[in-house]
């Protein structure tokens, strides 16, 4: 089935360690966003990618680092540097190529710092 | 830059009756699209219904339909026949039409259907 892969669902992280979530999509989208949700609040954008090998940062990257090796595969590294990374993120992705194609979403993955 | 406010924390509606959802959005932008996204407990994120700025028609996905006010920049989602699938998180957001394809959000609704 075509989709977006998101993995692990549940991480843990303990301090001053690096994680890194993966975001898989089969759809032969061309652009891919990661956004950050905390709890009882909206989705804030932390990275996006228009096109391979190009990414540029959201409202919040500081922290948080991505590469765009491949058109299907958009990673997430949340770093040290990020002080409260306990939230659930949330893979993106899109045609790019026409702002009103709808853009579809993983099924998220919580991360927890122990 | 763009901003989106959805003014109700949280709302109730007895089953089968209608709710609407308030949103407000900020922009200089001429075109633009608006959408309505549901985020039930799963946390799965799903498109209920989306507007093009350059459309006067309000648009409508059976029980869903909205009141795109432009020139007061207002966006309310109408469900009509309340479920009990209907409840969860909605949130509305701003996407532009050119430049970087991303999406604003407001804070969500949360929305609790009563049987």
């Amino acid at each position: 089935d075509g989709g977006i892969t998101q993995s692990p669902k549940y991480l843990f992280r303990k301090e001053g360690q690096n994680v890194t979530l993966s975001c898989e999509q089969n759809l032969n989208h061309d652009a891919m966003y990661w956004y950050r949700q905390d709890p009882g609040q909206g989705l804030r954008l932390i990275y996006y990618s228009q096109i391979v090998n190009d990414f540029q940062k959201g409202d919040i990257a500081e922290g948080y680092s991505v590469s765009r090796e491949k058109k299907e595969s958009f990673p997430l590294t949340v770093t040290s540097a990020q002080k409260n990374p306990t939230a659930f993120y949330l893979c993106a992705s899109s045609t790019g190529q026409f702002s009103g194609n709808t853009i579809y979403f993983g099924e998220g993955s919580w991360l927890t710092v122990v | 830059a763009q901003t989106v406010t959805q003014s109700q924390p949280e709302m109730s509606v007895q089953e089968a009756e209608t709710v609407t959802l308030s949103c407000t959005y900020d922009t200089s932008e001429s075109d633009y699209y608006l959408f309505w996204y549901k985020q039930p407990p799963s946390r799965q994120m799903i498109l209920v219904i989306r507007q093009e700025a350059y459309k006067q028609q309000n648009a409508t996905e059976n029980r869903f339909s909205v009141n795109f006010q432009k020139a007061a920049k207002s966006f309310s989602l109408k469900i009509s026949d309340s479920q009990l699938g209907d409840a969860a998180m909605y949130f509305c957001a701003y996407r532009r039409f050119q430049g970087a394809q991303k999406l604003v959000f407001g804070q969500g609704t949360r929305l609790t259907i009563n049987p």
